[in-house]
């Protein structure tokens, strides 16, 4: 039973690059949940999604971010035009249910931006 | 003020002793908090959730809840240096559909 898995686990990008960030829930799940974590903080909510649906994105900047999460397949966190302020790792939860349910976390994307 | 605050740290604790970390939070309707465990480097783990006022014991964990003071901490009896880590406190904030994380303390146990 594979659990949270997030690919890549390490990515470089040049500022002005677009980074994209996959995440498979485990089997089961319909919930996932974006989290960035720079390093000596906490994790910052970015986003909450269900299947084909953004339920609660307050937590995204404005512009150069989004995220999905499509019917089939992982879902994905794309940040476009890339900034050094972007280097951060990015984790992706899972849960069966909603927030109530004990959420599962992947091993996290840590991006760089050079 | 922040939504969920932890003293950041680094507490020390000798091994064996017992290890108090403690957390707030601004949420006056919350009725779900939890501790996560992270080890540098690593993807935080679910170590206890509590969803009434009181104690709620695990092994050598008890979380303890207090909503009247919108306070929740958690002990760690018998601390061993395994237990060094980053202890991280999240609270369900009620309506908002999401978990919202304190900064950690990070914790040393100390040989």
């Amino acid at each position: 039973n594979a659990g949270v898995m997030q690919n890549p686990r390490h990515l470089v990008r040049r500022r002005g690059q677009e980074a994209r960030l996959r995440c498979s829930p485990m089997k089961g799940h319909s919930h996932v949940y974006w989290y960035r974590q720079l390093p000596e903080e906490g994790l910052k909510f970015m986003v909450y999604l269900q299947k084909e649906n953004i339920i609660d994105e307050s937590g995204m900047p404005k512009e150069r971010f989004s995220a999905e999460f499509p019917k089939e397949g992982p879902s994905i966190l794309r940040i476009q035009q890339v900034v050094r302020g972007d280097s951060a790792a990015y984790f992706c939860a899972s849960s069966p249910g909603g927030v109530n349910e004990k959420l599962f976390f992947g091993s996290g994307t840590q991006l760089s931006v050079l | 003020q922040k939504e969920v605050e932890q003293n950041s740290g680094p507490l020390s604790v000798p091994e064996g002793a017992i290890a108090s970390l403690n957390c707030t939070y601004s949420d006056r309707v919350s009725q779900s908090f939890f501790w996560y465990r992270q080890y540098s480097g690593k993807s935080p783990e679910l170590i206890m959730s509590i969803y009434s006022n009181g104690d709620k014991e695990d092994g050598r964990f008890t979380a303890q809840l207090n909503k009247a003071s919108q306070y929740v901490s958690l002990l760690i009896r018998d601390s061993q240096p395994s237990d060094s880590a980053t202890y991280l406190c999240a609270v369900l904030i009620q309506g908002a559909q999401k978990l919202v994380f304190g900064q950690g303390t990070r914790l040393t146990i100390n040989p």
